[in-house]
């Protein structure tokens, strides 16, 4: 089993709707990352949680620290939208940049 | 461009060979991390620099791995001996800032494929 867990790992959605994109980790955490990897390779980080909730534009993160779950939402869903959501962690007394990463969740937008 | 940069975009190389790779970070950033990504998964942590001192290398980090910072700024991640498992794309990124106001930004890989 996996240490963080993603899910749906593929999904499409209509331009518009609301999406979203859950991470279920395992381990003891002390911060966790909402990543974007568009196809080619890039990465951008979109969040770092520890606790509580985070809004940045259209993107909303949240993260439950007593139940392990964080929450990736995106209102009024563009195509733009479309590329891989990675969740990742930073478990306890691992080092700074070893972060445990989800498989990845596909996000699909059509117009 | 002041984003992280990784050059070769590409590599294809034979079995056996040494290959090594280069990463620009964001000027400013002090830390500096290499990951390695294979189709469908997540990346996976390969090693990490404050600085010039390289802190905390993965087992996954083969004696054939090796990886510098002389500078505190540029890295270069060498692999001597290539073999066929070490096709994937490696990944570096730069961070700054403490806690949730870290920021963590990635350069677009190096895909090595080894025949």
């Amino acid at each position: 089993k996996n240490e963080v867990e993603q899910s749906p790992q593929n999904l499409t959605a209509q331009e518009g709707e609301f999406i979203t994109i859950n991470c279920s980790y395992s381990v003891g955490i002390s911060a966790l990352h909402w990543l974007q990897q568009h196809p080619g390779g890039g990465i951008v980080s979109l969040f770092m949680l520890s606790s509580g909730k985070k809004k940045h534009g259209r993107l909303i993160a949240t993260i439950n620290i007593q139940e392990k779950h964080s929450s990736l939402h995106i209102t009024a869903s563009h195509p733009r939208d479309s590329a891989v959501y990675i969740c990742a962690v930073y478990g306890y007394g691992g080092s700074q940049g070893n972060l445990i990463f989800g498989k990845g969740t596909k996000l699909s937008v059509k117009p | 461009d002041t984003g992280v940069s990784q050059n070769p975009r590409h590599k294809i190389t034979k079995r056996g060979q040494n290959v090594t790779f280069r990463c620009d970070p964001i000027s400013e950033h002090n830390r500096l991390y290499w990951y390695r990504q294979t189709l469908g998964q997540g990346p996976e942590f390969l090693t990490y620099f404050q600085n010039e001192a390289q802190l905390e290398k993965s087992r996954l980090l083969s004696d054939r791995f090796s990886a510098e910072r002389p500078k505190g700024s540029f890295s270069t991640l060498e692999i001597q001996r290539t073999e066929q498992g070490d096709s994937a794309m490696y990944l570096c990124a730069s961070s700054w800032g403490q806690g949730d106001s870290e920021k963590l930004f990635f350069g677009s890989g190096t895909q090595l494929s080894v025949l």
